[in-house]
């Protein structure tokens, strides 16, 4: 199975920043990773497909990178919407597996 | 636009079965674009894919719960559901059903707003 690390764990940060959140996967996955967006009880939102590809209705200050096994998620000028949990999805191969999830607090 | 809303028991007893259903509007299950998945989040947050269903009905499970998970539809009522055998605390979690971006990939674009299940004597 595919085991997806993200880091940092957690982030502070301000309103108006740029951040990037890392995704490491233990192979090559290609470009199939997803970031999602969490806000606390509420169910996940689809942010970026194919690791840079934002998805419809999503600010362009999010954007994705990277192939491989080496990921980010960049939000620049953050603002006070997007502090939340941010987590990465690989869907090249079952069982389908996420990263264990990076809290963004202001 | 497209709704999932997902219901269940919220407490069920070890060594007992978990059934869940999702409900759908705004578009049929049955339409050959979409793959329908069922995602849970532990209490400490950590999300795992369970399985997926086609829209023909064919399941695809996550190799950890071979044997113990069921998905199925009632195409009547446009309704997914989940079976799960022999829950114990480690089901404890939110359970979300979910709609793939297409029938090639599976990640998820459209969610439930997920139901709590608590696994308690």
């Amino acid at each position: 199975a595919i085991q997806m690390t993200q880091s940092p764990p957690s982030f502070s940060a301000s309103i108006g920043d740029t951040v990037t959140i890392t995704c490491r996967a233990s192979q090559g996955i290609s470009n199939n990773l997803a970031w999602y967006q969490q806000k606390p009880g509420k169910a996940p939102t689809l942010l970026v497909y194919a690791a840079s590809s934002l998805q419809s209705a999503i600010p362009s200050r999010f954007s994705g990178g990277g192939v491989g096994t080496d990921f980010t998620l960049t939000i620049t000028s953050l603002q006070s919407d997007d502090f939340a949990s941010y987590f990465c999805q690989q869907y090249y191969s079952s069982p389908y597996s996420f990263g264990q999830g990076t809290n963004l607090d202001i | 636009q497209v709704q999932l809303q997902e219901s269940g028991p919220g407490l069920v007893k070890p060594s007992e079965t978990l059934s869940l259903i999702c409900s759908v509007s705004g578009a049929f299950i049955t339409n050959k674009i979409h793959h329908w998945g069922w995602i849970r989040q532990t209490p400490r947050k950590r999300l795992e894919w369970l399985g997926s269903l086609t829209s023909d009905g064919t399941s695809y499970i996550t190799p950890s719960l071979e044997g113990r998970i069921t998905l199925s539809a009632d195409t009547s009522k446009n309704q997914l559901s989940l079976k799960l055998t022999s829950v114990t605390a480690a089901d404890t979690a939110v359970y979300y059903c979910a709609r793939h971006i297409d029938q090639r990939r599976v990640l998820f674009d459209v969610w439930g707003q997920g139901t709590v299940v608590t696994v308690s004597p």
